[in-house]
Order: structure tokens, then sequence, then C-alpha cells
């Protein structure tokens, strides 16, 4: 099984600002076999990015996606009042399918 | 409009049973995998189980194997969950997800591209 750790657990910026959130994996995720969820306090997860760097339909570009084997980043160019959210990583390489344990931008 | 709805969780006691279902309007649902995912109150994503458009493929997270069962009926589009020897632990609450299939250079990616509002189980005596 593939562990995903994510970090910082809390990230604290203001509106405007740069966020870069890390997800690191425990073995290799083949062939950047790794999505980016969005999720808002009461509300399902969002799908934001797959295969690593693309965008899912309807994401803004301020949203963007790096990283190969097992060093993966997602980051948020200018952050907008509604990205203050909980942010997962998925790798999707096999079975079993793991997210990481979330990472929460938080408004400063 | 594209949707999924889940129905069918509650309070049940250990050891008891819970099928859940999802029903899926707005797309043609016999085209999709769909997949099952939990999240304990407060806490992160948990994937549970995926099942294949014809249902001739399943695969589960470990925790739950040889418990609990998904299934399709696309004649009703929906997906179930049919959960047994619930543990305290199985208490969360459960989304159903279609998956969409990006094509990248030949390979498949996946993306849990629509979610229901999530049901809630609680396994409690």
């Amino acid at each position: 099984e593939i562990v995903l750790t994510q970090s910082p657990g809390t990230l604290s910026l203001s509106p405007g600002e740069r966020a870069t959130l890390s997800c690191r994996a425990s073995q290799i995720v083949t062939s950047s076999f790794l999505a980016w969820y969005q999720q808002k306090p009461g509300q399902a997860p969002r799908l934001l990015m797959y295969g690593a760097s693309s965008r899912a339909t309807g994401i803004p570009d301020r949203f963007s996606g790096s990283g190969s084997g097992t060093d993966f980043t997602l980051t948020i160019s200018r952050l907008e009042p509604e990205d203050f959210a909980v942010y997962y990583c998925q790798q999707y390489t096999g079975s079993p399918w793991t997210f990481g344990q979330g990472t929460k931008v938080e408004i400063k | 409009e594209v949707q999924l709805v889940e129905s069918g969780g509650g309070l049940v006691q250990p050891g008891g049973s819970l099928r859940l279902s999802c029903a899926a309007s707005g797309f043609t649902f016999s085209s999709y995998w769909m997949s099952w995912v939990r999240q304990a109150p407060g806490k992160g994503l948990e994937w549970v189980a995926n099942i294949k458009q014809d249902g001739s493929e399943k695969y589960y997270v470990d925790s739950v194997r040889g418990r609990f069962t998904i299934s399709r009926d696309n004649a009703k589009n929906s997906l179930y969950l049919q959960m047994e020897s619930l543990r305290a632990e199985d208490t969360t609450v459960y989304y159903c997800a279609r998956i969409v299939v990006y094509d990248i250079l030949t390979l498949p990616h996946y993306g849990m591209d629509v979610w229901g509002q999530g049901t809630t189980v609680t396994v409690s005596s």
C-alpha cells in the first residue's frame, strides 16, 4: 500500500498569497497516477487535478500541479476567498487507492 | 443535471448489516466505473471500493474486504454497498463517486469527478 504524507498540516495565508502544498509517497507513484481534491466544510470533495498536473474540467488556472516519482506539489498561485479549504492528494497506481491525510488552507 | 444521491445510512449495532444505495442521474451510468469513499467525522478520506462498468471487476480496501460488497444495477442506474459485520470503526459518512477516465499518452488516468452528498452510518450499541 502506498502511504501519502501531506505537508504542512495547516497553511495559514492571506487572500492573494501563493499556496504550496506537498504530497510525498512512500513508494514511486507510477506514471504520475496522482490526483488532488478540494473539500469545503459540509461538502463532498471536488476533483482538481489528475495525472499530477492536468486540471479537471472547470478548474481555474490559478491551480497547478507538478511532480513525479514520490514528490508532488499543488500550487495555488493567488488565493481567492473560495480557495480556503482542505486539500487531499490521492494515488491510483494500484489497489488500494489511498489518500493523504489532508492539508488545511486557512485564512491568516 | 449530473447527480448522485446516496441513501440507506443509519444507526446499526456492532455486527449488524446495512445496505447503502446511490442513485445516479443525468449521465449514462453504465459507461462509468463507480466508487465508494468514506470519511470519519473530522477525519480524512478513505477509498472503500471500485466497480467496473459491467460489474465484472471489483476492488476493495483491506479493512472491508470480505465484509462489504459493492454492486450495481445498470438498468436502475444504481450503485450499492452491502455492509456486513459492521464495526465501530465503520462509523463514517459514505460517499459514492463517479470515476472518469482520462487518456494521457495512452495511459488511463482516473479521477472521481462527481460525488454524492454522503450518507451517514453509525455503528453503536
